[in-house]
This record gives structure tokens, C-alpha cells and sequence, in this order.
């Protein structure tokens, strides 16, 4: 079974410098894609980034970037010039599959970590 | 804003109660979920549907009912339910048939905080 551990339950940055959060899976499935949601105290579950695993180039958007060393199963997000807005509960999630007609959206979550921004 | 409307955005009900939370999406997409969010604990998955039709039940008790008129509403009926039930309900959209993680991604809704007292 697929599982995703993200082993930082809380981290803190000052605003403006770089952060990073660590998340690690599980699987023996080589068609997958990943996922970074972040959660701010709106409730709302937003997606940030999203890696597809048979893509060696990692994926940037804007500020957010990851390091995905599939390997290593390992799949950080980096946030650089950090913002008090970044402040949320960020989320790892992973979704098997290229099939064309997906019977569901299985997402597996990790646990979470909470990102603090210090002023 | 992403699309997907969730009713009430807080609930406090009794063990006796029976109410209804809603999910509205106005995005054309054909899969709707509800899940399960507790503090410190993986979102769980509770209800897939797929064309109005459920696909998945993970083992979640009767006191849940869901139910899926159309593809853009969705319902959790609730009755008796016990205090280790209160937490964030989130409910989820998406679109099937797409290839890649664009053509499919979840679109939730900001949640109910069910509070069972």
C-alpha cells in the first residue's frame, strides 16, 4: 500500500528567507504523481505544485519549487522569499496512475506540516 | 475561491441529532468526495462519486450516508453519531477522463467543522 510521511509536524521561517519541507512515500507503482496542498486557516485545501513522476525535470511555480528524487522517493517543497501569507498547513499527497479513465481520485495524504512565519 | 461550496461552515449537533451537509460544484466536473479530516491525522477518504454514482466507501459506518443527486451536488446525511466523529469535512471535485495531473486535479471547498457534543 501507498503511504506518504511527512515528518516535520511544524516549521518556522523568518519572512522573506527560504524554507523547506520534507515529505517521503511509499510505492511500487513507477507511473504516479505528486502533490503539495496548502491549507490556510480559511480551511480552503489549495494546490501549490504538482510533480508528475515520469518527469525527471522538477517543478517550479513562481516562489514554490520541488526536489523530487524518485529513487530516493523523496519530494520536497521549497518556498523561497518566504511571505506571512505562506502561513498554512502544508500537505503532501500522492495519486497512482496514467490510466485514461481513472475509476476514482485516490489521493494518499500525508499528516501534514504546519509553516510559521516570523515578521 | 475554487468552485466548490460547502453548507454549514460550522455544525454543533447531538448524538441524536440528524442533519444534512451540502456540496455544491459549478466547475462541469463528473467526480465528487467527501472527506474526513481530524487534527494530526492523513485526510481520509470516506465517498467517491463518479457520475452520481458511488464508486467507493471506505469502510465508513452507517451513520453516513451520502448521497449524489446530480453531478454537481452532494450530500452527507448524518444521524447518531458519536463525539470521536467531530472533526473538518472537506468535499472534493474533479474531472474524469483527462490524462495528467492537470486534467484531474481536486478542487475542494472550505470545509464543515462538525462538532458532535
Amino acid at each position: 500500500a501507498q503511504t506518504v510521511t511527512q515528518s516535520q509536524p511544524e516549521m518556522s521561517v523568518q519572512e522573506a528567507e527560504t524554507v523547506t519541507l520534507s515529505c517521503t512515500y511509499d510505492t511500487s507503482e513507477s507511473d504516479y504523481y505528486l502533490f503539495w496542498y496548502k491549507q490556510p486557516p480559511s480551511r480552503q485545501m489549495i494546490l501549490v505544485i504538482r510533480q508528475e513522476a515520469y518527469k525527471q525535470q522538477n517543478a517550479t511555480e513562481n516562489r514554490f519549487s520541488v526536489n523530487f528524487q524518485k529513487a530516493a522517493k523523496s519530494f520536497s517543497l521549497k518556498i523561497s522569499d518566504s511571505q506571512l501569507g505562506d502561513a498554512a498547513m502544508y500537505f503532501c499527497a500522492y495519486r497512482k496512475g496514467r490510466t485514461y479513465m481513472d475509476s476514482n481520485y485516490q489521493l494518499i495524504w500525508g499528516a501534514g506540516t504546519k509553516l510559521i512565519i516570523k515578521p | 475561491e475554487t468552485g466548490v461550496t460547502q453548507t454549514p461552515r460550522h455544525l454543533v449537533m447531538g448524538m441524536t441529532n440528524k442533519k444534512s451537509l451540502k456540496c455544491e460544484q459549478h466547475l462541469g466536473h463528473n467526480a465528487m468526495y467527501w472527506y474526513k479530516q481530524s487534527a494530526k491525522k492523513p485526510l481520509e477518504l470516506m465517498f467517491v462519486y463518479n457520475f452520481k454514482e458511488q464508486t467507493e466507501n471506505n469502510s465508513v459506518p452507517s451513520r453516513f450516508s451520502p448521497e449524489c443527486p446530480n453531478s454537481s451536488h452532494l450530500f452527507l446525511h448524518l444521524h447518531t453519531l458519536q463525539p470521536e466523529d467531530s472533526a473538518l469535512y472537506l468535499c472534493a471535485s474533479s474531472r474524469l477522463g483527462g490524462r495528467g495531473p492537470r486534467r484531474t486535479e481536486a478542487f475542494f471547498g472550505q470545509g464543515t467543522r462538525l462538532t458532535v457534543v
